[in-house]
């Protein structure tokens, strides 16, 4: 079966650029979140989804960042302009339902270096 | 999140068990603990939850004492592969089930 994917694996990028990551959620999955990991910060929950509706987005650092969800197959996390503190890997997660007892799947992040 | 608390470290030999212990004094009745593990540089991954019984799967075994302040994941027969970074989530129930990620117990296999 195929896990979450994550596009692309790793971005390099300068900054004051725009970029955007990209995550497929698996399959029969209607809730998706998104997190950064960070060596001072630790893993961290930036905004999820349900039913492609944005339930919280209070993780989300600051007006540069931004995420959609079109469909329930795909969703984005976008920067712009991009700084060098962005600097992490970024992970994308689904899971069943946001009820408990459903655990979430990760995939295998984006990792972004902003020069 | 119910706070928890976990040692920074420890390590086992490989084949034997590994017992990672957990603390999470301040659980509520109906909330769950989770067990995600980070495998370096790779996604966490899902290992196991449970309420108040114990808990088993193909890949750990979970032991919460019967005061629900404690547990206690098991990794049968260690392996190289499960050198990892280990976390131990109590999230709270109600309208939303966000993980909230501490700094786990980073268990070291040895040959």
């Amino acid at each position: 079966d195929a896990g979450v994917i994550q596009s692309p694996r790793h971005e390099v990028t300068e900054m004051g650029q725009e970029v955007t990551l990209r995550c497929k959620p698996i399959s029969g999955h209607n809730s998706l979140f998104w997190y950064r990991q960070t060596m001072m910060r630790g893993l961290e929950l930036l905004i999820y989804f349900n039913n492609n509706v944005p339930i919280d987005d209070s993780g989300m650092p600051e007006d540069r960042f931004s995420a959609k969800m079109p469909n329930a197959s795909f969703s984005t996390l976008k920067i712009q302009p991009s700084e060098p503190r962005d600097s992490a890997v970024y992970f994308c997660a689904s899971s069943i339902s946001r009820g408990i007892g459903q655990p979430q799947h990760f995939g295998d992040g984006t990792r972004l270096s902003i020069l | 999140d119910a706070k928890t608390t976990q040692p920074p470290s420890m390590d086992c030999a490989e084949g034997r068990a590994a017992n990672l212990p957990c603390n999470h004094s301040t659980i509520s009745g109906n909330e769950y603990v989770y067990w995600y593990r980070q495998i370096h540089s790779q996604g966490p991954q899902y290992i196991i939850h449970g309420l108040k019984n114990n808990e088993t799967n193909e890949m750990a075994s979970l032991i919460i004492t019967e005061d629900r302040k404690s547990s206690t994941l098991i990794l049968p027969h260690a392996t190289l592969r499960d050198t990892a970074v280990y976390y131990c989530i109590v999230p709270h129930t109600g309208a939303n089930s966000k993980l909230t990620f501490g700094k786990g117990i980073t268990l070291s296999v040895r040959p």
